[in-house]
C-alpha cells in the first residue's frame, strides 16, 4: 500500500528541545493532518491544513501545508516528556482517501 | 476517549479462520472508516461505509468485507485468516461535512 515518505525516522531528544519533522509526497494533496499514537491507542488529531502556505498552530505544535503542495512539515517547541509517541503525517487528494506517512517515533529524555 | 468504540480489544486466533470486528462510530457520526496498521505496511485504509452505503474502498482484501447497519454500527469481516493479517485494526468515525475522523482503540488480532 502506498505511504508518505516521512522523516526522521525517530528522535531521540532532551527534554526543552524543539523538534522538526516533515513528510513528502508525489502527488498534490488538498489536505494535510499530523496525528499522534500513543502505545495501544488509536491516532489522534493534531492539527489540520487545508490551503497551500498555510501555518496552524496548536499549543506548542506548529504545523504548515507546502507551497508545492507536496510537502507538510510539523514542529514542536519546548518538549516535554508526555510528547513521546509516534506522530504521523497524513495527505489527502483528489480521491478523498487519506494516505499515512510511515511515521516518526520521538523519544523526549527527562 | 475518542467515542468511537472498538470490540474486542484483542483476538487471538488461528489460520484459516473467520472474525468479526465491531465499531461503534461516535454519537451522530453516519462515516465509519476501517483501517489496517500494521509494521511493514503502516497505517493503509481499507474502506468506508457512510450511512449505511459503501462510500469508498482502499486496500482491502477480498477475503475482508465490511458493512455498515442501520443504527449506523459497523463490522469488519475477516475470513480464511493467515499470518500476515495479523495487524491492529482501527475504526474511525467523522460527520462529513468537512470534519475529519475520530479513531477509535482498534482491534489487535493475532493470526497463529
Amino acid at each position: 500500500g502506498q505511504q508518505l515518505n516521512q522523516s526522521p525516522q525517530s528522535m531521540f531528544i532532551q527534554e526543552g528541545e524543539d523538534v522538526s519533522m516533515n513528510c513528502t509526497s508525489s502527488s498534490i494533496f488538498n489536505t494535510w493532518l499530523w496525528y499522534k499514537q500513543d502505545p495501544g491507542e488509536g491516532p489522534v488529531l493534531l492539527i489540520a491544513l487545508y490551503k497551500a502556505g498555510e501555518l496552524t498552530s496548536n499549543g506548542r505544535l506548529t504545523a504548515q501545508f507546502g507551497i508545492t503542495r507536496k510537502d507538510s512539515f510539523l514542529n514542536i517547541s519546548a518538549s516535554i516528556p508526555s510528547d513521546v509517541g509516534i506522530y504521523f503525517c497524513a495527505g489527502r487528494g483528489a480521491t478523498n482517501k487519506l494516505i499515512f506517512g510511515t511515521g516518526t517515533l520521538l523519544a523526549v529524555q527527562p | 476517549d475518542s467515542g468511537v468504540t472498538q470490540t474486542p480489544k484483542h483476538l487471538i486466533t488461528a489460520t484459516g479462520q473467520r472474525v468479526t470486528l465491531r465499531c461503534s462510530p461516535r454519537s451522530g457520526d453516519l462515516s465509519v472508516y476501517w483501517y489496517q496498521q500494521s509494521l511493514d505496511q503502516g497505517l493503509q485504509f481499507l474502506i468506508q461505509y457512510y450511512n449505511g452505503e459503501e462510500r469508498a474502498k482502499g486496500n482491502i482484501l477480498e477475503r475482508f468485507s465490511a458493512q455498515q447497519f442501520p443504527d449506523l454500527h459497523s463490522e469488519l469481516n475477516l475470513s480464511s485468516l493467515e499470518l500476515g493479517d495479523s495487524a491492529l485494526y482501527f475504526c474511525a468515525s467523522s460527520g462529513g461535512g468537512g470534519t475529519e475522523a475520530f479513531f477509535g482503540q482498534g482491534t489487535r488480532l493475532t493470526v497463529v
